[in-house]
């Protein structure tokens, strides 16, 4: 199982809003509703800002939406802020029940 | 407080073995399904096993090739990780995360360090 395909860097201004995709196949994105975001800060464990494409956790700020369009999904970071300077990772359900991440993006606050 | 302490990791050579423990507290552990994901030095996020709550279902990633068992003790609130025939791609820190819906992770632990070197 090959990994997601993400950019490895994506920046913004304070206030911009983002999009960081997230590109896998019919086995995975494609084929369930089942991709979630996560953020990681430096030294930190990942935190979870998005399950089922696009459901937002309880505490998990509005400014993080996710979507799904056939084998692509978007993670949206509205109104950029300094604090969300972090890595961000992808992951889908796969057709072998297995989970299969994205390489990771890093997202840069200018 | 719901939390996850992973315990277990060091330094080990290659071909040894190593066994990693998770203490859940918070939560009624025996309700959930459990996963291992591992992160190497600077690299990104990879998925080891998962074991649902009975323990009566297994899935694990299939690039280890059966040297990785996931196992669970619900009476102890423990989920475990045995590594065998260990190598040094499998230097990492390793991660216990509670599963939540389908393939997500809400409560993570810290970490524990696996360093496989002579």
């Amino acid at each position: 199982q090959s990994a997601l395909t993400q950019p490895a860097s994506v920046s913004g201004s304070p206030g911009q809003s983002i999009i960081i995709s997230c590109t896998g196949t019919s086995s995975d994105i494609g084929g369930y509703n089942y991709v979630s975001w996560y953020q990681q800060h430096p030294g930190k464990a990942p935190k979870l800002l998005i399950s089922d494409v696009s459901h937002r956790p309880s505490g998990v700020s509005y400014r993080f939406s996710g979507s799904k369009s056939d084998t692509t999904a978007s993670l949206t970071i509205s109104g950029l802020r300094a604090e969300d300077e972090a890595d961000y990772y992808c992951s889908s359900h796969t057709s072998a029940s297995t989970w299969v991440f994205g390489g990771g993006t890093k997202v840069t606050v200018l | 407080e719901v939390q996850l302490v992973e315990s277990g990791g060091g330094l080990v050579k290659p071909g040894g073995s190593l066994r990693l423990s998770c203490a859940a507290s918070g939560f009624t552990f025996s309700s959930y399904t459990m996963n291992w994901i591992r992160q190497a030095p600077g690299k990104g996020l990879e998925w080891v096993s998962s074991i649902s709550s009975t323990g009566n279902y297994i899935f694990s990633a299939g690039s280890l090739k059966g040297r990785f068992t996931i196992s669970r003790d619900n009476t102890k609130n423990s989920l475990y990780l045995q590594m065998n025939n260990l190598r040094a791609d499998d230097t990492a820190l390793y991660y216990c995360a509670r599963n939540w819906q389908v393939a997500a992770a809400d409560i993570w632990g810290q970490g524990t360090l696996v360093i496989v070197s002579s």
